[in-house]
């Protein structure tokens, strides 16, 4: 089953407005990370949370982690339409060698 | 170069047929991971570099699939018999080192077996 699973599988708001997605995993992790990918393409890196921490930021983004519920959330504030994309969460566990991805939250920001 | 490179960027070929995808990562990163992706889902792992050596291959779909890297830097995922099933986009990643670091993706080969 996927690590990551993250809600909503497709958000559509208007331009200025903020996008929260949420990202549940299973096991006990070393850090979680969000990705954007445009066109099914190459992925990026958008925000790498420790377990140790429980927000960080970055421009408009904003990640918290809360891990006595395995769960971690992606707020784009003032959203433009340049933000359409599909956003992914992804784990590194402790016991692991690899990211785990979820199955993506698909992002429409309309102009 | 300045990202990872994936050559080549679209490969379509006849089912049964043999393939190589090569990666190209990023100078002195010494984890290296392979992922593949089919339409509107999530990557998923197929296996993973430290150094020249696969540490993890449990991603590995079947014996049909394999990896190198044999000098610590480029890595060629090599496909045998190709069956329609295996058509998706496949991505190569790598970091500094393992944990706790970001990856960096590259732009993806995109398979298609006909």
């Amino acid at each position: 089953s996927q690590q990551g699973e993250e809600d909503p599988q497709a958000l559509s708001i208007q331009e200025g407005e903020n996008a929260t997605m949420n990202c549940s995993y299973k096991t006990s992790i070393n850090n979680l990370q969000w990705y954007r990918q445009n066109s099914g393409r190459g992925l990026v890196h958008l925000i790498l949370i420790r377990s140790n921490e429980r927000e960080k930021h970055s421009g408009r983004l904003r990640v918290t982690l809360d891990t006595s519920k395995k769960s971690s959330s992606l707020l784009i504030t003032a959203s433009r339409a340049a933000d359409t994309a599909s956003y992914f969460c992804a784990t590194d566990a402790r016991s692991g060698s690899r990211l785990t991805f979820g199955e993506g939250t698909q992002l429409t920001v309309n102009p | 170069g300045a990202g990872v490179s994936q050559t080549p960027s679209n490969k379509v070929t006849e089912k049964g047929k043999y393939v190589e995808l090569r990666c190209d990562p990023i100078s002195g990163h010494t984890a290296l991971y392979w992922y593949r992706q089919s339409l509107g889902q999530g990557p998923e792992f197929l296996i993973y570099f430290q150094g020249t050596g696969a540490a993890d291959d449990s991603g590995l779909p079947n014996d049909r699939f394999f990896a190198v890297r044999p000098e610590g830097s480029v890595s060629t995922l090599k496909i045998q018999r190709t069956e329609r099933g295996d058509s998706a986009v496949y991505l190569c990643a790598s970091s500094f080192t393992h944990g706790n670091t970001e990856a960096f993706f590259g732009q993806g080969t995109r398979l298609t077996v006909v």
